[in-house]
């Protein structure tokens, strides 16, 4: 069956450095992948959509890679910031498209 | 425009009775998803809605249902509620037509907390 794995543990990193999340999947070969940032108790915001064959896709301090091959997604924002602290999630289409899988999604602190 | 909205935000309700949530779409959109968040299963799809019309289900029993009214606006029911029901209920609602690209804007969910 298809599947999204993101890293559980919550990411720390430091004011101003690059955080990198990361997305895998198995079993199916998308059309494309969504980024979503979730705040708490608030529904998921879209934030980037990268279609399989663009291997790279960036929005201000947002960078998004898409390697088909190694069947996985990188989101990386840049000069990260407190306001970037959030869980983001990566999202696919399932097989047909109809339906948005969502990964478990991984939670980004940023420390001053 | 107006995003979208969801109601009521909070509800507390006991075991074995049941509950109906409201999603009201963004102008012109016509396809209505509704999905359940809990810590331990992540965002889970529950069924979407085009037209007035069920398009897609996820794996969820028949206790949990929808419908979606001419002017777009969605509802679902759980009956029946069980504790493994409380979660965070999203709507989200896009364009809709013949694919999924199309951005889904989610609403500020409903929580659901069951006694």
């Amino acid at each position: 069956s298809q599947k999204i794995e993101q890293n559980s543990e919550a990411l720390n990193i430091q004011e101003g450095k690059t955080a990198t999340l990361t997305c895998n999947y198995t079993n199916y070969s998308p059309a494309y992948l969504q980024w979503y940032r979730q705040d708490p108790g608030r529904g998921p915001v879209f934030l980037l959509l990268i279609r399989e064959n663009e291997k790279e896709k960036r929005k201000e301090r947002l960078k998004v890679t898409f390697d088909t091959t190694l069947k996985q997604s990188l989101f990386h924002i840049t000069a990260s910031q407190p306001a970037d602290s959030a869980t983001y999630l990566c999202a696919l289409p399932n097989t047909g498209g109809f339906k948005t899988i969502f990964g478990a999604g991984t939670r980004l602190f940023v420390k001053a | 425009k107006a995003g979208v909205t969801q109601t009521p935000r909070y509800l507390i309700k006991t075991r074995g009775q049941q509950v109906t949530l409201s999603c009201s779409p963004i102008s012109g959109h016509r396809s209505v998803s509704w999905y359940q968040q809990t810590p331990g299963q992540g965002l889970q799809f529950l069924f979407e809605y085009f037209s007035e019309t069920q398009r897609n289900k996820g794996n969820f029993p028949g206790r949990f249902s929808g419908r979606q009214f001419s002017n777009s606006r969605s509802e679902m029911n759980v009956s029946t509620l069980e504790l493994g029901d409380s979660a965070l209920y999203l709507c989200a609602t896009r364009e809709g037509g013949t694919t999924s690209t199309d951005t889904q804007y989610f609403g500020p969910g409903t929580r659901l907390t069951v006694l």
